[in-house]
C-alpha cells in the first residue's frame, strides 16, 4: 500500500523567505505526483503534476522536484507571500490504481 | 461550467438519516472521482467512474455508502444510516480520463452528522 508523508506538517515563515515542503513516498511505481493547495473551506487547487519520467516542473515562483527512486518530491516556492498561506498537500498516482494516495498536507503561514 | 461543482456546499442532518451528496464534473471528463478527508486526515478515495466501465468502489467504507454515475455527467453519492464518523468534506474530482491527466476537484460539501 502506498504511504505518503509530508514533512513538516504545520510552519510559520516571514514574509520573503523561501518555502520548502517535503513529501515522501513508499512505492516508486508511479504515474505521476501532483501537488496542490487547499484553503480553509474550500477545495483543492492543482498546482504542478510531475509526470513519472520528468524530473521537475515550474510555475511562476513554484518549483516542484520528483526523485522517484528515492521517493521523493520537493515543493519549493520563492519569494513567499502572505497569500501562499493555505495548506499543501501532496498525491502520487500509483500504477495499476485509479485512485491518488494523499499526503496529510504542510500547513503553511506566511507572516506579513 | 468551468469547474467541478458540488451541492450542497453545507449538509448538517441527525444520525441514522439518509443524505446524497451531488457532483457535476467538467464537460467532457470521463473520470470522476469521489474522495473524504475528516478532519485532521488525509483524503481517502472512495469510489472512481471511468466511462461507461464498472466502477472502483474498493474505497468504500461501508455498504451504507453507495454512488452511482448516468454516463459521462452527473453523480451523486448516497450515506444510507448516517453515523458521527461520516461527518466530514466530501470532495469530488474529474479528468480527462487518462492516468496521467491532472484531476480537478470541486469545493466539496461539508457534511456534519449530529
Amino acid at each position: 500500500k502506498q504511504e505518503v508523508t509530508q514533512i513538516p506538517a504545520a510552519l510559520s515563515v516571514p514574509e520573503g523567505e523561501n518555502l520548502v515542503l517535503n513529501c515522501s513516498f513508499t512505492d516508486s511505481a508511479i504515474y505521476n505526483l501532483q501537488w496542490f493547495r487547499q484553503d480553509p473551506g474550500k477545495g483543492l487547487t492543482s498546482l504542478l503534476l510531475i509526470q513519472s519520467s520528468q524530473r521537475e516542473q515550474t510555475s511562476g515562483r513554484l518549483n516542484a522536484s520528483l526523485d522517484k527512486s528515492s521517493g521523493r518530491s520537493t515543493l519549493y516556492i520563492a519569494a513567499s507571500q502572505p497569500g501562499d498561506s493555505a495548506t499543501y498537500l501532496c498525491a502520487v498516482r500509483p500504477r495499476g490504481n485509479n485512485r491518488l494516495a494523499f499526503g496529510k498536507g504542510n500547513q503553511v503561514v506566511v507572516i506579513p | 461550467g468551468a469547474g467541478v461543482s458540488q451541492s450542497p456546499s453545507n449538509k448538517v442532518t441527525e444520525k441514522g438519516k439518509d443524505v446524497e451528496l451531488r457532483c457535476d464534473p467538467i464537460s467532457g471528463h470521463t473520470a470522476l472521482y469521489w474522495y473524504r478527508q475528516r478532519l485532521g486526515q488525509g483524503l481517502e478515495f472512495l469510489i472512481y467512474f471511468q466511462g461507461n466501465s464498472a466502477p472502483d468502489k474498493s474505497g468504500l467504507p461501508s455498504d451504507r455508502f453507495s454512488a452511482e454515475r448516468t454516463g459521462e455527467s452527473v453523480s451523486t453519492l448516497t450515506i444510507q444510516r448516517t453515523q458521527q464518523e461520516d461527518s466530514a468534506v466530501y470532495l469530488c474530482a474529474s479528468s480527462r480520463g487518462r492516468k496521467i491527466e491532472t484531476q480537478y476537484f470541486g469545493p466539496g460539501t461539508r457534511l456534519l452528522v449530529l
